[in-house]
């Protein structure tokens, strides 16, 4: 059985990076999209972006500019990186797989702070 | 403010048939299938229907889908005390290259 789970600091200051990763287990990482979404608390899903197994990608368009994400088979991960954050990028970040037309298998949530 | 749009919340009593729409445009729901989640306090979303209205494996058959046109609906019939949850619709959109869209979520509250 897939398995996602996400791993990365849960504190990161005004203006610099987030960096996440997703490790998927229980299964080949190849031949999927892997998105990230993200849920401010006692807020709504939001879309980040996602990343074919091959490095094509789709990003949320209000995020874009700000995102990068890559993928490495041979270790199963996936990674994030969120570049000049601010308070209002605080949230928990999902990692999902992404198949043929529908998000089916979520990780249990990371929760990113951005505070000084 | 999000894309595909839903009511804020909703409410039934155990044993009844609850519905939970969602709204969206041509670039969207109009154009691709719409997918809805499950999400129970405290935890991760959990899907619920795919494709429209296909139950992925696990999932009871109280719960259905439907669209029409550029809108959805989630129906919940006998409902129950553990179907007390965050609901949300979800699609992919064409429009700048694609994305997924979310809607706000609705709330249900088992009274």
């Amino acid at each position: 059985q897939v398995q996602l789970q996400e791993s990365g600091p849960g504190l990161v200051k005004p203006s610099e990076t987030l960096s996440l990763t997703c490790t998927v287990s229980g299964g080949s990482i190849s031949s999927y999209y892997w998105s990230w979404i993200r849920q401010p608390a006692g807020k709504g899903l939001e879309w980040i972006g996602r990343i074919y197994t091959s490095g094509s990608t789709n990003y949320n368009p209000s995020l874009k500019s700000r995102v990068t994400m890559s993928v490495d088979t041979s270790k199963n991960q996936f990674s994030l990186k969120l570049s000049s954050v601010t308070a209002a990028d605080t949230a928990v970040y999902y990692c999902a797989r992404d198949r043929y037309g529908y998000t089916d298998i979520w990780g249990q949530g990371t929760m990113v702070t951005v505070s000084s | 403010q999000s894309v595909l749009t839903q009511p804020p919340s909703a409410s039934g009593t155990p044993g009844q048939r609850v519905t939970i729409s969602c709204s969206g445009s041509s670039s969207n729901i109009g154009s691709n299938t719409v997918n809805w989640y499950q999400q129970l306090p405290g935890t991760a979303p959990k899907l619920l229907i795919y494709s429209n209205n296909q139950r992925p494996s696990g999932v009871p058959d109280r719960f259905s889908g439907s669209k029409s046109g550029t809108s959805a609906s989630l129906a919940i019939s006998g409902l129950q005390s553990e179907d007390e949850a965050d609901y949300y619709c979800a699609a992919w959109d064409d429009s700048l290259n694609g994305h997924w869209v979310f809607g706000g979520g609705t709330k249900l509250t088992v009274l």
